[in-house]
């Protein structure tokens, strides 16, 4: 794999259950993020990592959690998913001691909650 | 407070014309980045550019080209002769620091641009 791939493309998912939307890259960035994007919102993080083993919460955190086992991965759990939690949600990745932490994104997981 | 602003919602040209997406932004830091990402129909997003805020010269690519003005806050982002393809929103964003090392993204609402034929 090139770059950032995240799976599932898309979920319809029942409210109430548990969803783990996956995210994987290989450009050994140390920063990974996972953002929400809603019609006339823009994008919204929700937690980012600075590098494996550590995680931090974003403008929308709640409702959701991470883990940073390794470089590579980034899950993004929904422990009950609620209708609000309909989006479309993106991972991203960037290597800020490059300097400029221009960030590279994944196709983005299209999630929708009954 | 840091803050990004893409007054333009919308925006509607025909093909080949020129078009200038809007940028203006708020920052207390001294050194910042600027980008501007593509969001094409298909729904990814794509970096285009990143701009150092040391560093005001405009640059070009292809038919892109970006205005930095520090004077005004402002990085605006110009399409010469437009195509179809061109039509996506478009996001500025501008860097800070946040953690650490890490720097994260104030992103503005974004632009969506329509070139029709």
């Amino acid at each position: 794999i090139a770059g950032i791939t995240q799976a599932p493309t898309s979920q319809i998912l029942a409210a109430g259950r548990r969803m783990t939307l996956r995210c994987t890259q290989d450009m050994r960035h140390n920063a990974m993020y996972w953002y929400r994007q809603d019609l006339g919102l823009g994008l919204r993080l929700i937690h980012y990592s600075n590098t494996a083993g550590t995680t931090g919460k974003g403008e929308v955190p709640d409702g959701y959690s991470v883990s940073r086992a390794n470089t590579d991965d980034f899950p993004l759990t929904l422990a009950s998913a609620v209708p609000s939690q309909t989006s479309v949600y993106f991972c991203a990745s960037s290597d800020p001691q490059r300097g400029g932490n221009e960030q590279f994104f994944g196709p983005g997981t299209r999630l929708t909650v009954l | 407070a840091q803050k990004v602003t893409q007054a333009q919602t919308e925006i509607s040209v025909v093909e080949k014309e020129d078009v200038t997406l809007d940028c203006v932004y708020e920052t207390r830091d001294t050194t910042y980045y600027l980008f501007w990402y593509k969001q094409p129909p298909s729904g990814e997003l794509v970096f285009l550019i990143r701009r150092n805020s040391f560093d005001e010269q405009n640059e070009i690519s292809g038919r892109y080209s970006w205005n930095f003005q520090k004077s005004t806050s402002s990085f605006n982002f110009t399409i010469t002769a437009s195509q179809v393809v061109d039509s996506a929103v478009y996001f500025c964003a501008l860097s800070e620091a946040y953690a650490g090392n890490n720097r994260k993204l104030i992103w503005g609402l974004g632009t969506s641009l329509a070139v029709n034929p």
